[in-house]
């Protein structure tokens, strides 16, 4: 039961561009959705989060947009720029439960 | 401050043998999340502690594995009769465990290694 999918997996995009990586749902009571990124040898670190009572939130070059009609969410970055280049992890939580983690999309940022 | 940090970074073992795989959290965080990762593949969830409560077992994949948490804070993780199929990456991450986003913080891994 993936309640948390990231449909893509891989996503090539250029310098200077926006990436756009999407996450999907299944789950009506997640409550908060996080972003992480994660390089190779390193653990996954945090990106931006959003409550599930906004559907926009904005960091800079990141912004996390949310649709709880569609249960979908995505992470805009841009520009795109080469350090961006890692895998991309959604997940979600309902209250004091665990994350749920989808299953990474690796972006792909060319010069 | 310090971050999460786990023991060893890398492990070669043979099929076969016992291994242990160690987290120390960030002081203050009361749940430890221990999670997989094979290659090619997400994070793949295998237990949680939080405080003093029962810890959720639920992503144990066998009963080979097992983990422990003592005094609150260290963990360790113990994959017994070792599997290639085991052969992952064994991220621990902590949290303080309040309410909102409760943003996880990972360790740099352990690399599992089974010939």
């Amino acid at each position: 039961d993936q309640q948390v999918k990231q449909n893509s997996p891989s996503l090539s995009v250029q310098e200077g561009r926006i990436s756009i990586l999407n996450c999907d749902y299944t789950n009506s009571m997640f409550d908060y959705f996080l972003w992480y990124k994660k390089y190779p040898a390193e653990g996954p670190t945090f990106l931006i989060s959003i409550s599930s009572i906004k559907d926009k939130n904005e960091d800079g070059r990141f912004t996390v947009f949310l649709n709880k009609s569609a249960k979908h969410l995505s992470l805009h970055i841009v520009p795109s720029q080469p350090g961006d280049s890692a895998v991309y992890f959604c997940a979600a939580k309902k209250g004091a439960q665990k994350l749920v983690f989808g299953q990474g999309t690796r972006l792909t940022i060319n010069p | 401050g310090a971050g999460v940090s786990q023991s060893p970074s890398n492990k070669v073992t043979e099929k076969g043998k016992d291994v242990e795989l160690r987290c120390d959290p960030i002081s203050g965080h009361t749940a430890l999340y221990w999670y997989r990762q094979s290659l090619g593949q997400g994070l793949e969830f295998l237990i949680y502690f939080q405080g003093n409560s029962a810890p959720d077992k639920s992503g144990l994949p066998s009963d080979r594995f097992s983990a422990e948490r003592t005094g609150g804070s260290v963990s360790t993780l113990t994959i017994q009769r070792t599997q290639q199929e085991d052969s992952a990456v064994y991220l621990c991450a902590s949290s303080l465990a309040m309410g909102g986003v409760d943003t996880q913080y990972f360790g740099p891994g352990t690399r599992l290694t089974v010939l």
